[in-house]
C-alpha cells in the first residue's frame, strides 16, 4: 500500500510569491489533515477535511493559506502570498475514522 | 496554553537503557493518547496508543504507563537502540472530537552505542 505522497520534498520561494504544496492521501481514507511544523510552535493544524469537505480551516491560518480538496485523492495548500515567517515543514496526513493519522514526509518551504 | 507537555524536550541514553519519556495533559475529557516517532526528513508515524480506560499498553519494547488521576503519563522504551534516536510526540484527544488531535512538542532522544 502506498503511503501519503507529497511534493514537492523542498521549495524555495520569494517573498509574496505564491507556493502549492500537493498531496495524495492513503487510498481508502477518509480523512485529510495539513499540519505546519516549526520548532518552536511544534505541529499546528491548518486544515482538516472529512470526505472531501472543509471541516476546520486553521483559524489563524485563514488569510494567506488556502486548503483544497478536489477530490478524494489529491489535496493542496495554497499559500499566497508567502512571508518568511512561513519557513517551515509543511505535513499532510491521513486517516481513516478514528485511526492513527499517517502522515507524509514533508514539504520543507524556505521564504527568502 | 500548551495543553499537551512534554519532558524532557532532549534526553540521552546509552544503549540497552530504559529511556522514560514524560508526558501530561490539562482536558480531563482526552481519553485517547497517542505516541509517535519522527526521524529528520520524514512525518511523524503511529507507535503506540492508549485509551484511558487502561492503565497500561505494551507493544514490542514500547511501553505506556497511564494515570488518569494525574493527567500524565509516560512511554518507557526498554532496551534502547541507536536506531531509536528520534523525536517522540505525545498526543491527545477527546472521543467527541476525535480529530482535534492535540500534539506536544516532542523530545529529542539520543540512544549512544
Amino acid at each position: 500500500d502506498a503511503g501519503v505522497t507529497q511534493t514537492p520534498r523542498h521549495e524555495v520561494a520569494e517573498k509574496g510569491q505564491t507556493i502549492i504544496l500537493k498531496c495524495e492521501p492513503v487510498s481508502g481514507h477518509n480523512d485529510l489533515f495539513w499540519y505546519r511544523q516549526t520548532k518552536i510552535q511544534g505541529l499546528e493544524l491548518l486544515s482538516y477535511f472529512r470526505s472531501k469537505s472543509l471541516m476546520e480551516d486553521g483559524g489563524a491560518f485563514k488569510d494567506r493559506f488556502k486548503a483544497e480538496m478536489l477530490n478524494s485523492s489529491f489535496s493542496t495548500l495554497k499559500i499566497q502570498p508567502t512571508e518568511p515567517k512561513d519557513s517551515a515543514v509543511y505535513l499532510c496526513a491521513s486517516s481513516f475514522g478514528t485511526q492513527g493519522r499517517y502522515f507524509g514526509p514533508g514539504t520543507r518551504l524556505t521564504v527568502l | 496554553q500548551q495543553q499537551v507537555r512534554q519532558s524532557p524536550q532532549s534526553l540521552t541514553v546509552w544503549e540497552g537503557e530504559t529511556a522514560i519519556l514524560n508526558c501530561s495533559y490539562e482536558n480531563s475529557a482526552f481519553d485517547y493518547f497517542p505516541w509517535y516517532q519522527q526521524f529528520p526528513g520524514e512525518g511523524p508515524a503511529l507507535l503506540i496508543a492508549i485509551r484511558s480506560v487502561s492503565d497500561k499498553k505494551e507493544d514490542g519494547g514500547f511501553t505506556i504507563f497511564f494515570n488518569k488521576r494525574e493527567k500524565n503519563l509516560s512511554l518507557h522504551i526498554k532496551d534502547s537502540q541507536p536506531g531509536d534516536s528520534a523525536t517522540y510526540f505525545c498526543a491527545a484527544s477527546e472521543g467527541t472530537n476525535a480529530y482535534k488531535v492535540i500534539f506536544g512538542k516532542g523530545t529529542h532522544l539520543h540512544v549512544l552505542p
